[in-house]
């Protein structure tokens, strides 16, 4: 199976700074089927970028995801209060689908 | 809007079997993939298995033996069948739609084993 490898493991910002997340594969993700998810405390995951670089539906622009073959990254272009929350990614391009262990983006 | 509501047990014995319904409200069932992930407390997700809207699934290995996803049509459900529980399995359980990358997800069900 892939293994996702997420860094850093926690970030400490303020609000309006920009961060990257990155999100390393043990192996090449097929067709670059890889998402990213914000969860919140006590709340389910909400999908952010699919494919690598595709917003869902109703994501704010500052988010954007980028990468191929086995390094990708999410960027927040300017930080949100709401966006100090947990991140993960996920590849579907093999079974079983796989996700990081997460970044925990909070205040600083 | 699609919605999903889950529901089931939330306390089980040492080799039971975990089931847990997710209902779909708001959108179309067919055509979809149907998925279920679990969280253990304080750690990452786990993807579970999907079934397709034919009923073709795809289970992670690491479960396969104990996992049995099924579909309801006429009900807009699906359902988590995991049997033998062991403390292992305390988690979070989630549903979802979609099949690789998950655009809708239930509420969750926290899942205690305990003797």
């Amino acid at each position: 199976e892939i293994v996702l490898t997420q860094s850093p493991g926690t970030l400490s910002l303020s609000p309006g700074e920009r961060t990257t997340l990155s999100c390393r594969a043990s192996q090449s993700v097929s067709s670059s089927y890889l998402a990213w998810y914000q969860q919140k405390p006590g709340q389910a995951p909400r999908l952010l970028i699919y494919a690598t670089s595709s917003r869902a539906t109703a994501i704010p622009d500052r988010f954007s995801g980028s990468g191929s073959w086995t390094d990708f990254t999410l960027t927040i272009s300017r930080l949100d209060l709401e966006d100090f929350a947990v991140y993960y990614c996920q590849q579907y391009g093999n079974s079983p689908y796989t996700f990081g262990q997460g970044t925990k983006l909070e205040i600083k | 809007q699609v919605q999903l509501r889950q529901w089931g047990a939330g306390l089980l014995k040492p080799s039971e079997t975990l089931s847990l319904t997710c209902a779909v409200y708001g959108g179309s069932f067919s055509g979809y993939y149907w998925s279920w992930i679990r969280q253990p407390p304080g750690k990452g997700l786990e993807w579970i298995g999907e079934i397709n809207h034919s009923g073709s699934t795809n289970y992670n290995p690491s479960l396969k033996s104990r996992v049995t996803i099924s579909l309801d049509t006429s009900r807009n459900q699906f359902s988590l069948k995991l049997s033998s529980v062991t403390a292992a399995d305390l988690a979070v359980y989630y549903c979802a739609r979609g099949g690789g990358s998950l655009w809708n997800w239930g509420q969750g069900t926290l899942v205690t084993v305990s003797s």
